[in-house]
């Protein structure tokens, strides 16, 4: 069966100091991978997807990137965090038309 | 374009049914349903695919109108475990590459 793994599962940084985030996902080949932003209280805010290997689409321009090496990880990297960063960040798979979630990564941004 | 839901919160005693609609002003190909408890991912619940469906499992159910571009989620006989926040999300395309998206969702609080 499929999981889908996130790392690490709480963050607080300071302003203006880098990030990265990791996805990995299992038992499954070529899923379409995604990252998520939900701040506290509100909607899912997709920010960025895949659908294969170094193939990154992005949803809404900020100072976040993410990248996607192997088949199964997805990486979610920013240079200088702001404090609007802050929020609950998931990644989803895909394999046909349904999607999962990881356990997500909760970031403070300070 | 986002799918607007609605009610945006409704509070029930336990034993009690919800409905919570899912509208989209484009053609539709799927509607996936999802509940979110307090500080956790969103869990998939079910997704219904163009041609009218219906599905349910347990006292959770779902209907996609594709025609009226809207779906509808069913608790019935509500249970404490049903609180959370109910998301559904809409893609527009059969193609596995299309995004789905989330409406704003919609709070459901259990009372005992």
């Amino acid at each position: 069966s499929q999981t889908i793994h996130q790392w690490p599962a709480t963050l607080v940084q300071p302003v203006g100091s880098p990030l990265s985030l990791e996805c990995t996902v299992e038992g499954t080949s070529n899923p379409n991978l995604y990252w998520y932003r939900q701040a506290a209280g509100r909607g899912l805010q997709l920010l960025f997807y895949s659908v294969g290997i170094g193939q990154i689409s992005s949803e809404v321009p900020q100072n976040l990137s993410a990248s996607r090496p192997q088949d199964r990880q997805f990486i979610l990297s920013s240079k200088k965090l702001l404090l609007s960063d802050s929020g609950f960040y998931l990644c989803a798979w895909s394999e046909t038309n349904e999607q999962f979630f990881g356990p997500g990564t909760r970031l403070t941004v300070l | 374009q986002q799918p607007v839901q609605s009610p945006q919160a409704v509070i029930l005693r336990e034993g009690e049914d919800a409905v919570i609609n899912c509208s989209s002003s484009k053609a539709l190909y799927s509607v996936h349903w999802y509940r979110q408890k307090h500080g956790e991912a969103p869990v998939f619940l079910m997704i219904l695919l163009k041609g009218g469906e219906q599905k349910g499992h347990d006292k959770i159910s779902a209907s996609f109108n594709e025609k009226k571009q809207q779906s509808s989620l069913y608790l019935t006989a509500s249970q404490l475990s049903y609180s959370g926040t109910y998301f559904c999300g809409t893609a527009g395309r059969m193609n596995r590459d299309d995004k789905i998206i989330f409406g704003k969702g919609t709070r459901l609080h259990i009372l005992p």
